[in-house]
Formats: structure tokens, C-alpha cells, sequence
């Protein structure tokens, strides 16, 4: 198994462009997280969601939007990228059972906004 | 709203004990413990239930207090491989939201 998988890596992005920010699971998850991760800062949630066509805004959702069309995946995506949103992303999943089990994550993408 | 967690770092020689709090404001489910060593993701330890036992392995354990909604990471007899970025999340069963600490920086000498 894969596991959970990001795409891309790497990514540099000039002010204002789009992109997407794909992570994609085998596990067959209900839960899946995205979050943002900045020197002092921890790890911040930006968006989540708890089933396939559900998505739930964190603490930090501005400047971002989701989609999960298909379980196995959680799009995260920047309209007008802007340098405050140079960090790593880590999504994460889990699966629903009594709600008390481990969270699995991918091995982040790094986004430079220049 | 993140739970706080204190030391934000510590340095420690082989051998030495450490501990590592989280606190948080809300009511909780339950806590998690994650690892993290630099530039890698996140790597599960441990999750602790409300009205569950204290956890552990080895000569890592945690405890939770409900009541206080804190935790507590103990690490023993700390060991090089222990390096790295701990981060508490707690979950507080509404929609399974889980949410991160702010992250306690962990470096152990020889």
C-alpha cells in the first residue's frame, strides 16, 4: 500500500498564479485533513473533511478551497496564491472507528509563493 | 483553537529523562502523540482515550487528564534516535476534527 500520497513535492508559484494540491489514499478513509506547517507555528488545519462530497473549514481556511469528489482524494486549492502561504502541506487521513485511531499523513509538499 | 504545549524545546544527554506538556481549552476525546523528524512527516506514537489508562511503550508513556483536559508525554532514558519535533493533537470528537500543537523541539546529545 502507498499509503497517502502528495502531489507535488515541490512547487514554486508567483503571486497571484493557481494551483492545485493533490493528496490522494489507499486506505479507504473517511477522514481526511489538510494542514499547513511554519516555523513556531505547528501544525495549523486549514480545511477537512469527514466523507466523500463533505468539507469542513479549520482554523486557518482563508485564501483556500477543497474538494473531495472521491474518498480517495482531498484537492487542496489556491485561487491567487500569495507569499503567506509559503509553507509545507501535509494532508492527512484517518478512518472512522470510534473515532479514536491514528492519523496517517503524506510526506508534505513544499509551496514557495515569491 | 491549538492546544499549547510547553517546553517549546528542550536538550537532553543520553539517558535523561524529559517531559512534554499539552494543554488545551475545549473539552477532549482524546489526545494523539506524533514525531517528527526534520524535513519528514509526522509519525503516530501513541493515542490516549477519555477514560482510558495510561499509554505506553517502552520508555515512552503518556497520561491524560481529563478533568484538566492536559496531557503529558514522558520520554525515558532518552535515546539520539528521540531527536526531533513532538506534536500533542487532540481531538474533541465533534466531527472528528483534529487539530496540532504548536510543536516541542526535542534534541538529545551524546
Amino acid at each position: 500500500n502507498a499509503g497517502v500520497t502528495q502531489t507535488p513535492k515541490f512547487r514554486v508559484l508567483k503571486t497571484g498564479q493557481s494551483m492545485t494540491l493533490l493528496c490522494a489514499q489507499d486506505m479507504n478513509h473517511e477522514y481526511m485533513y489538510w494542514y499547513r506547517q511554519d516555523p513556531g507555528m505547528g501544525l495549523r488545519l486549514i480545511h477537512y473533511s469527514v466523507g466523500e462530497g463533505t468539507t469542513a473549514k479549520g482554523e486557518v481556511p482563508d485564501g483556500y478551497n477543497v474538494s473531495r469528489l472521491k474518498k480517495q482524494n482531498f484537492l487542496l486549492g489556491l485561487e491567487s496564491a500569495a507569499p503567506s502561504q509559503t509553507s509545507v502541506y501535509f494532508c492527512a487521513s484517518r478512518v472512522y472507528r470510534d473515532k479514536n485511531t491514528e492519523a496517517f499523513f503524506g510526506q508534505g509538499t513544499r509551496l514557495t509563493v515569491v | 483553537q491549538q492546544p499549547v504545549q510547553s517546553p517549546q524545546a528542550v536538550i537532553l544527554r543520553e539517558g535523561e529523562d524529559a517531559v512534554i506538556n499539552c494543554s488545551s481549552s475545549k473539552a477532549l476525546y482524546s489526545v494523539h502523540w506524533y514525531r517528527q523528524k526534520h524535513g519528514e512527516a509526522p509519525v503516530f506514537l501513541m493515542i490516549l482515550l477519555k477514560g482510558g489508562e495510561q499509554k505506553g511503550h517502552e520508555k515512552i508513556s503518556a497520561s491524560f487528564n481529563e478533568k484538566k483536559q492536559q496531557s503529558s508525554l514522558y520520554l525515558t532514558a532518552s535515546q539520539l534516535s528521540y531527536s526531533g519535533t513532538y506534536f500533542c493533537g487532540t481531538d474533541t470528537g465533534t466531527a472528528s476534527k483534529l487539530t496540532f500543537g504548536t510543536g516541542t523541539r526535542l534534541q538529545v546529545t551524546l
